[in-house]
């Protein structure tokens, strides 16, 4: 596998069920990144991970949970979310340098919908 | 606060005509910006970036810092280029990507 790869593509789960998204970088980058792509809204960025660290939180709800065990890795734990959590959520990664992005190589996204 | 703007939801040209994506950002410093496209069942892409002064694809965009605009423009549009553009801006210091609401390019045979 090269690029960015996520899984599941789809998934469908209840209001109170729990579910991960994964995310798995092939790039050797040192940041990784949580959007939420719905059609209502522009990209929206949710968490930002930085040589494993979170260095960014944009006010996301606490039912969505990020977590970065290593640079090559990003997950979003859901938990308990409601009918307008349901978008498409991409993660992408870079090269950070001194906290400059540069270019986002973007995963084909996991469409999620919730019941 | 740092800001991206396309004005434009949707463009929709005939084929060989010009094509002109307007977008506009706010940021006191010195930011990068870029052009990213999603072409229909494919995954978000970069087009290109203002530091490499590329022309990709045949479209090219200067940055004006006077304007604060970086459109994307295309002297003869093809049906291929009908896609979803997406205006972004990083920053040092920055971590991360701002992008704008995006354009739907809708290119007519």
């Amino acid at each position: 596998e090269t690029g960015v790869t996520q899984t599941p593509r789809h998934l469908v789960m209840g209001m109170t069920n729990k579910k991960s998204l994964k995310c798995e970088q092939h790039l050797g980058h040192n940041a990784m990144y949580w959007y939420k792509q719905s059609a209502k809204k522009p990209l929206e960025l949710m968490f930002v991970y930085s040589l494993e660290e979170r260095v960014e939180n944009n006010s996301v709800p606490s039912r969505f949970s990020p977590e970065c065990p290593n640079s090559s890795h990003l997950f979003l734990h859901l938990h308990t979310l409601q009918p307008e959590d349901s978008a498409l959520y991409l993660c992408a990664s870079s090269q950070d340098r001194s906290g400059f992005t540069g270019e986002l190589f973007f995963g084909e996204g996991s469409r999620l919908t919730v019941l | 606060a740092q800001r991206v703007t396309q004005p434009e939801k949707l463009l929709s040209v005939f084929k060989g005509a010009p094509v002109e994506l307007k977008c506009n950002y706010s940021y006191s410093g010195s930011p990068e910006l870029f052009w990213y496209v999603q072409y229909s069942r494919q995954r978000l892409q970069l087009l290109l970036r203002h530091i490499s002064r590329e022309s990709i694809k045949g479209f090219t965009a200067d940055l004006n810092k006077g304007e604060t605009s970086f459109h994307l423009k295309k002297p003869f549009a093809q049906e291929e280029d009908s896609a979803m553009y997406y205006c972004a801006l990083s920053y040092t210091g920055g971590f991360k990507t701002i992008f704008g609401a995006g354009t739907r390019l809708f290119v007519k045979a």
